[in-house]
């Protein structure tokens, strides 16, 4: 079957970096992306990496290594509004393009 | 429409009543997905859409779900019989495609469906 595992939560202090992983088992996936939702709003769209490396876009960065099974997204500079749940989505290869979400990291930013 | 769509945006039943939830896609988008979601929980995939068939009904938690869509744009969820269990927020999300290796398959969301079974 095919599971990413992500911690379930994280804090951190604002201005801070922080970091959520994401580790996977999946035999195949067009790519990794992150997504984040605020309590009670809709997941939103945050970055996308088809290949390994580092993407970056503004204070957000997302990373990821097919080899080893890993990604994360980098947060930094933190403000109060990061406070969110933040997910890690694959697309699955052989199940004509199936997309399924880690269980998410609730990021506190505390002042 | 400007974004996705779903209605009602609250749904209160009783057990034993079936429900029809709805999702209207941003037009032009292939690909169409269904996922729950409990309170404080990932998102539980159900079935997924590309045009109007369904290669992957896997994440059906019983026989008293289905869904259709139809002219590859709306699509309803039905349950059948609730359950006090399938209290959740229901969420439908649409993408350009649902193949290949770039940012088309960003997947865009609705505001969800809070059903409540009583």
């Amino acid at each position: 079957g095919q599971s990413l595992e992500q911690p379930s939560e994280v804090t951190a202090v604002e201005g801070a970096i922080v970091q959520i992983n994401c580790t996977y088992q999946t035999s195949g996936f067009y790519g990794l992306s992150w997504y984040q939702q605020h309590d009670g709003g809709a997941p939103t769209f945050l970055s996308y990496n088809a290949l390994d490396g580092l993407e970056e876009t503004g204070r957000f960065s997302s990373f990821l290594s097919r080899s080893d099974s890993y990604g994360y997204l980098l947060l930094q500079e933190l403000q109060m509004k990061d406070s969110a749940s933040y997910f890690c989505a694959v697309r699955i290869y052989n199940q004509g393009g199936k997309l399924i979400f880690g269980q998410g990291t609730e990021l506190s930013v505390k002042p | 429409g400007a974004g996705v769509s779903q209605s009602p945006s609250n749904k209160v039943t009783e057990k034993g009543k079936d429900v029809e939830l709805r999702c209207d896609p941003i037009s032009g988008h292939t690909a169409l997905y269904w996922y729950r979601q409990s309170l404080g929980q990932g998102l539980e995939f159900l079935i997924y859409f590309q045009g109007n068939s369904a290669p992957d009904k896997s994440g059906l938690p019983s026989d008293r779900f289905s869904a259709e869509r139809t002219g590859g744009s709306v699509s309803t969820l039905t349950i059948q019989r609730t359950q006090q269990e399938d209290s959740a927020v229901y969420l439908c999300a649409s993408s350009l495609t649902g193949t290949g290796g770039n940012t088309l398959t960003e997947a865009f969301f609705g505001q969800g469906t809070r059903l409540t079974v009583v």
